[in-house]
């Protein structure tokens, strides 16, 4: 089962900053936190990923609490097709482990 | 910019029937896996592949199901003989490995089974 969890569902409007969060109480030291999202029934495609340290890309953002136990994505200027379900992975840093997804947060941008 | 690719992007077959989806991965990616989607459900994985070998699978993986590397290009999925509850999206990823942990997927496949 996923280690992860995030609200089911969340709104934005265009324009604004989306910030979703996902609580990963259980993470361990050798654990990153990836985010993905789903747009439709299209494959998953990768955002971002983090240990410990913010990162940011071209996409967005990843705020990781100082305890780790937690995270925020953020996408700084939400847009229509930014609506989309966004899955909060945690995996462990070495290896090729697959990944397990939960149900994710349904992110709906509204104009 | 490279990306997974996989065909058909739909597949509608009989019960009973055997089928076959391909992927291409990214040119240089060692790691190799399938997932699958179930209509109103979440992704779950069946299947990673690494070095010519089954390196995981899952419980949904059972001897229906086998994947092969043909060739230095493509990654199958087979499934034997198809039932109603095969039918779903079916994804394929790769990765690059070497502490490149990031797993890129392709667009996947819905099959029906009817």
């Amino acid at each position: 089962d996923a280690k992860t969890t995030q609200p089911p569902s969340m709104d934005c409007a265009e324009g604004r900053a989306a910030n979703l969060p996902c609580n990963h109480s259980t993470i361990s030291g050798n654990e990153y936190v990836y985010w993905y999202r789903q747009i439709h029934s299209q494959g998953p495609q990768y955002i971002i990923h983090g240990l410990k340290n913010n990162e940011t890309n071209e996409m967005a953002s990843l705020i990781i609490t100082e305890d780790r136990k937690s995270s925020t994505l953020i996408l700084p200027h939400a847009t229509l097709r930014d609506t989309a379900v966004y899955y909060c992975i945690v995996k462990v840093i070495q290896g090729a482990q697959k990944l397990v997804f939960g149900q994710g947060t349904r992110l709906t941008i509204n104009p | 910019e490279p990306e997974v690719t996989q065909t058909p992007s739909h597949q509608v077959t009989q019960m009973g029937q055997e089928v076959i989806l391909r992927c291409v991965p990214i040119s240089n990616h060692l790691y190799f896996y399938w997932y699958r989607q179930i209509l109103g459900q979440k992704v779950e994985f069946l299947v990673s592949f690494y070095n010519n070998e089954i390196s995981e699978k899952s419980e949904i993986f059972d001897d229906q199901f086998s994947v092969e590397r043909p060739d230095g290009s493509n990654f199958t999925l087979k499934i034997r003989s198809t039932k109603l509850e095969d039918s779903a999206m079916y994804f394929c990823a790769s990765l690059f490995g070497l502490n490149q942990e990031t797993q890129y997927f392709g667009p996947g496949t819905r099959l029906l089974v009817l």
